[in-house]
């Protein structure tokens, strides 16, 4: 039971290129979701998937995109890198989002991107 | 929307001593409130969590306190020990769309 995976661990781009960051659960979760985390503000929401076929906008969707391509993975692509979107990217999966009293985010370990 | 504070950014404490990490909130209706543990190069993890129907909550060495009223809540560790340095999360969950704003973050270190 391997809980959820990103990869790559680590990616390097020149601005102006494109990549996807791939997650994966192996824990059966309805919902998934994609942070960015930056020094001194925490975690904030990029997009998220409440369940299989719906995908939102969270708190900072500007320059990116998802794709919830199974109940397993949830994808996150930048179209067009810039020097602001350097960051680390966490994916995380909960059982059910929206879920009355809270339910808990489990989280991968996370993607350190730096955009030159 | 809702917004989350959290201090101090960084407290350093002996170890056995308690530690204390807190947090404001501005919307009234979030009912969540996790707080979240994460150690170097690893994504956050769950640690205790509160809602609004509920003042505390304890698990071993680990508590949350809630005030509804003033909207803040607390994490109290005691007898820290030197697996606890960690950086910790508070949240809170907004009630419109179930979304988790989280805090900055506190910095623990607990000194030998």
């Amino acid at each position: 039971n391997a809980g959820v995976t990103q990869t790559p661990k680590f990616q390097v781009l020149k601005t102006g290129q494109s990549m996807t960051l791939q997650c994966a659960q192996d824990m059966n979760h309805n919902s998934m979701y994609w942070y960015r985390q930056d020094p001194g503000m925490g975690l904030r929401l990029i997009y998220y998937s409440a369940s299989e076929g719906t995908t939102d906008k969270g708190e900072v969707p500007n320059g990116y995109n998802v794709s919830r391509l199974n109940k397993r993975e949830f994808s996150l692509r930048l179209e067009s890198a810039a020097p602001s979107q350097t960051s680390v990217y966490f994916c995380a999966s909960s059982a059910r989002h929206g879920l009355a009293g809270g339910v808990e985010q489990f989280f991968g370990p996370g993607t350190r991107l730096t955009v030159l | 929307g809702e917004n989350v504070e959290q201090h101090p950014s960084t407290l350093s404490v002996q170890e056995g001593d308690s530690a204390v990490i807190k947090c404001t909130y501005s919307d009234s209706a979030s009912n969540y409130f996790p707080w979240y543990k994460q150690e170097l190069g690893k994504g956050p993890q769950l640690i205790i969590d509160i809602r609004s129907n509920v003042g505390e909550k304890k698990d071993q060495r680990i508590a949350v306190t809630l005030n509804k009223t003033a909207k803040h809540f607390s994490l109290h560790i005691t007898e820290t020990q030197p697996e606890d340095s960690a950086v910790y999360f508070c949240a809170a969950r907004e009630d419109s769309n179930y979304q988790l704003i989280w805090g900055a973050g506190t910095k623990l270190i607990i000194k030998p």
